[in-house]
Parts: C-alpha cells; structure tokens; sequence
C-alpha cells in the first residue's frame, strides 16, 4: 500500500513570493489533514477535509493560506504572500475515518521563507 | 479541550539502556492517546495507540505505553534502546472517535539521544 505522498520536498522562496505543496492521500482515505510544524514544535493543525468538503480551518490564516482538495482526492495548499514566519515543515496526513482516529503522514515539505 | 504536556524537550541515554519518555494530558473524559516517532526528515509514524481496554500498550520496535488515569500520564517505555531509536518523539491526544469536529492534538515533542 503507497503511503501518503507530498511534493515538493523543500522549497526556498523570498517574502511576499507564493508557494504551493500538493498531498495525495492513502487511496481510499476520506479524511484529509494539513498541518504546520514550526522548529522545536509539535504539529499544529491548519485545515481537515472530510471529502471535499472543509471540516475544520479554524487555525488557517485565511488572509493567506487557501486550501483545496476539489475531487476529494488529492489536495493543494498555497500560500500568498509567504512571511518570515511561515518557515516550517508542511505536512500532510490522511486517515480512513474521521474523529481521534490514527492518521497516516507523507514526509513534509520543509519550507523556508528569506 | 483538551491538550498534552511533554515534559522533556531532550533526553539522552546510552544505547543499551531503558528508557522512558514522559506524557501528561489534560481531558476531563477518557482520552485516546498516541506516540508518534519522527525520523530526521521524515513524517510522523505511529508507535503505538491507547484506545480502551489494557491499560498497558504495545507498539511497534518494541515500544510499550502505560496509561495511567489517576496521573494522567502515558509515558512510552523501551527496555533497551538502539542507536537507530534516535528521533523526535510526540505523544498525542484525542477526545472522540465520533465527532467529525475532533482533532489530535500533539506535543512538542522530546528530542531522544543515544551515546554510543
């Protein structure tokens, strides 16, 4: 069985640049996750989908992040206008249920920000 | 809400040694608890998961959890660690298997060392 997938791998971009990471899930896993996991730090999750449809975004920095998974499969994450303080590693997770359910992770893209 | 303390930011040991990794949650109900390692560069794999039933758990690379109501605590337990258990260790909370709205919520992690 693939695990979870992400790409790129790292990325280095300026401020005030965008970026975009792609995720694609265990096949057959419903619910999607994208987390932010700054250096030092536990992860701290940015936006669930359950399908295609958002579950929870209740910490995505909505004035700069955006997030889709449109055929609820697959999803994207962007950023516009990348901060400083946006270098983290992004990672992805998927889970075939929803709830405290264990949840599968892809390796991450290391993003930093200059 | 609940949330989930790890006490250690570092822990070193010789390789051959016991070890123990420290997790301190806060939920008024019964948790569902997790161990997740993280390699260098890697995501995050689960060790091991405490659900219901035995309150001692046993994972993968021979990793056992202990959860304990009465400290609220979940420390993860190898009796002898190897150089290549070096890694970042985050135990985790959740609060429902049912409410589509749950989420884990993690810890900051203990940074695990081994000497040769």
């Amino acid at each position: 069985e693939a695990g979870v997938a992400q790409s790129p791998r790292y990325k280095i971009i300026e401020k005030r640049q965008s970026v975009a990471f792609w995720c694609n899930p265990i096949s057959g896993h419903a619910t999607l996750y994208w987390y932010q996991q700054i250096l030092g730090q536990g992860p701290k999750l940015l936006i669930q989908f359950q399908n295609n449809g958002v579950v929870d975004d209740s910490q995505l920095p909505k004035d700069r992040f955006s997030a889709e998974r449109l055929k609820g499969v697959d999803s994207t994450l962007k950023i516009q206008p990348a901060k400083l303080e946006d270098s983290a590693v992004y990672l992805c997770a998927s889970s075939s249920r929803q709830g405290a359910h264990e949840q599968y992770f892809g390796p991450g893209t290391r993003l930093t920000v200059t | 809400a609940q949330s989930v303390t790890q006490p250690d930011i570092h822990i070193t040991v010789s390789e051959g040694a016991s070890l123990e990794l420290r997790c301190n949650y806060s939920y008024g109900a019964t948790p569902y608890l997790f161990w997740y390692v993280q390699s260098p560069g890697q995501g995050l794999q689960l060790l091991l998961k405490y659900f219901s039933g035995d309150t001692l758990v046993q994972g993968i690379k021979g990793f056992e959890a202990e959860f304990k109501r009465s400290q609220s605590s979940f420390n993860l337990r190898k009796p002898s660690v190897h150089w290549s258990d070096a890694a970042e260790y985050f135990c985790a909370v959740g609060a429902s298997l049912l409410n589509r709205d749950d989420k884990i919520i993690f810890g900051k992690g203990t940074r695990l060392h081994i000497l040769p």
